[in-house]
């Protein structure tokens, strides 16, 4: 029984580009989120996503970053133009209900150069 | 959701039992007291929550006080790979705004020979 699924586990961009990281949630899950840990400090939340819907993205910065989760298919976490304080591990997490524990993949190490 | 208070590290010899203490004294009825932790750039694991009464698993035992607002997490016998960041985290619940977890700073755990 796969856990939760990320890809890719490093990922290198440049400034200016975009960085697209992925997450397959746990079979049967229909629940996502998303966090983003910085060098040195805790994991801060992002946004909670089930499918086709966003339900909050109070987490999410309000420029260049953007998530969907559609009806077939991995969540994606999308970031436009990145620039060096994006660097961070992201971490998606899935849930089987609304208030259920959380379970979290391996994390998505972005590097901007 | 509460704020929780914990100690930023402890040491724990291998072999001996580990109690890592958390303080959420504003916790309300509906808050759940949850665990996880996380071992160096891995994502966070779940370990055990609890409402009232106590609580055991394979992982763990998790004790909270009467009046709530404290519990401890025992790990019976500590191991190497248990050393790890580990968080106590008061959800509410119910709210229909998912199992959005705060993550504070922690307890760093080192389990030494």
């Amino acid at each position: 029984n796969a856990g939760v699924m990320q890809n890719p586990r490093h990922l290198v961009r440049r400034r200016g580009q975009e960085a697209r990281l992925r997450c397959s949630p746990m079979k049967g899950h229909s629940h996502v989120y998303w966090y983003r840990q910085l060098p040195e400090e805790g994991l801060k939340f992002m946004v909670y996503l089930q499918k086709e819907n966003i339900i909050d993205e109070s987490g999410m910065p309000k420029e260049r970053f953007s998530a969907e989760f559609p009806k077939e298919g991995p969540s994606i976490l999308r970031i436009q133009q990145v620039v060096r304080g994006d660097s961070a591990a992201y971490f998606c997490a899935s849930s089987l209900g609304t208030d259920e524990k959380l379970f979290f993949g391996s994390g998505t190490q972005l590097s901007v150069l | 959701d509460a704020k929780t208070t914990q100690p930023t590290s402890m040491d724990c010899a291998e072999g001996r039992a580990a109690n890592l203490p958390c303080n959420h004294s504003t916790i309300s009825g509906n808050e759940y007291v949850y665990w996880y932790r996380q071992i160096h750039s891995q994502g966070p694991q779940y370990i055990i929550h609890g409402l009232k009464n106590n609580e055991t698993n394979e992982m763990a035992s998790l004790i909270i006080t009467e009046d709530r607002k404290s519990s401890t997490l025992i790990l019976p016998h500590a191991t190497l790979r248990d050393t790890a960041v580990y968080y106590c985290i008061a959800v509410g619940t119910l709210t229909g705004g998912g199992n959005k977890l705060t993550f504070g700073t922690g307890t760093q755990l080192k389990v030494e020979l």
